[in-house]
């Protein structure tokens, strides 16, 4: 079957880095996304990696194994507003988006 | 970026009306919309695929009858909640594929909250 793990939620202080794993076993794949959810809002794209390696974007950063079904989210300088849910997709080889769970984040001061 | 809109955002309906979301893409043609419903604490779970011109794929388990899918053209997709009922409480939400965006990038609608009474 399909799956895609990563943790159910994390604590972080403000102003320092945390990294949110994630390992997914799909039938295929064509690239991975995150996508950052606040509570009660839709989810909002932050990255997505289809070939080996790190992608950097301002304060985020998102990198890919795929020979080890495995990837990262790296938060940087983390602020209070980045309290959220963050999602990894994996799009298999039908084209169809597999979700994990969600990592909860939480900030605090 | 490509603009998804969602209306409406919230909406309460007594058991056994029935209630019509709509997914818009603004700035962009969408020949495919997706349909998803989260529920508390919960992951994305795709209901369907909405395909312009042609009927929605659903997903093992979604009751076509019961949630009515409609992609008249390629910036509208509706989906029409019949005789709700209280389980059918939950937050929905669309999403669409640009095709300016990053490969495969999906945009989503703001979601709507569904409360049956």
């Amino acid at each position: 079957g399909q799956n895609i793990d990563q943790p159910t939620e994390m604590t972080a202080t403000e102003g320092a880095i945390v990294q949110i794993n994630c390992t997914y076993q799909t039938s295929g794949f064509n690239g991975l996304f995150w996508y950052q959810q606040h509570a009660g809002e839709a989810p909002t794209f932050l990255s997505y990696n289809v070939l080996d390696g790190l992608e950097e974007k301002g304060r985020f950063s998102s990198f890919l194994s795929r020979s080890k079904g495995y990837s990262y989210l790296l938060l940087k300088e983390l602020q209070m507003k980045d309290s959220a849910s963050y999602l990894c997709a994996v799009m298999d080889s039908n084209y169809q988006l597999i979700w994990g769970a969600g990592t909860k984040l939480i900030i605090k001061p | 970026g490509a603009v998804v809109s969602q209306h409406p955002s919230r909406v309460i309906c007594k058991s056994g009306t029935s209630v019509k979301i709509e997914c818009r893409s603004l700035d962009f043609q969408a020949t495919t919309m997706f349909w998803y419903r989260q529920f508390p604490k919960q992951s994305l779970m795709l209901m369907a695929t909405s395909n312009e011109g042609s009927k929605a794929t659903y997903e093992q388990g979604v009751e076509k009858d019961k949630f009515l899918i409609n992609h008249a053209s390629l910036t509208l997709s509706t989906l029409t909640v019949t005789s709700a009922h209280p389980e059918d409480s939950s937050f929905y939400i669309c999403s669409a594929r640009s095709d300016r965006g990053e490969s495969g990038e999906l945009f989503f609608g703001e979601g709507s909250r569904l409360t049956v009474l």
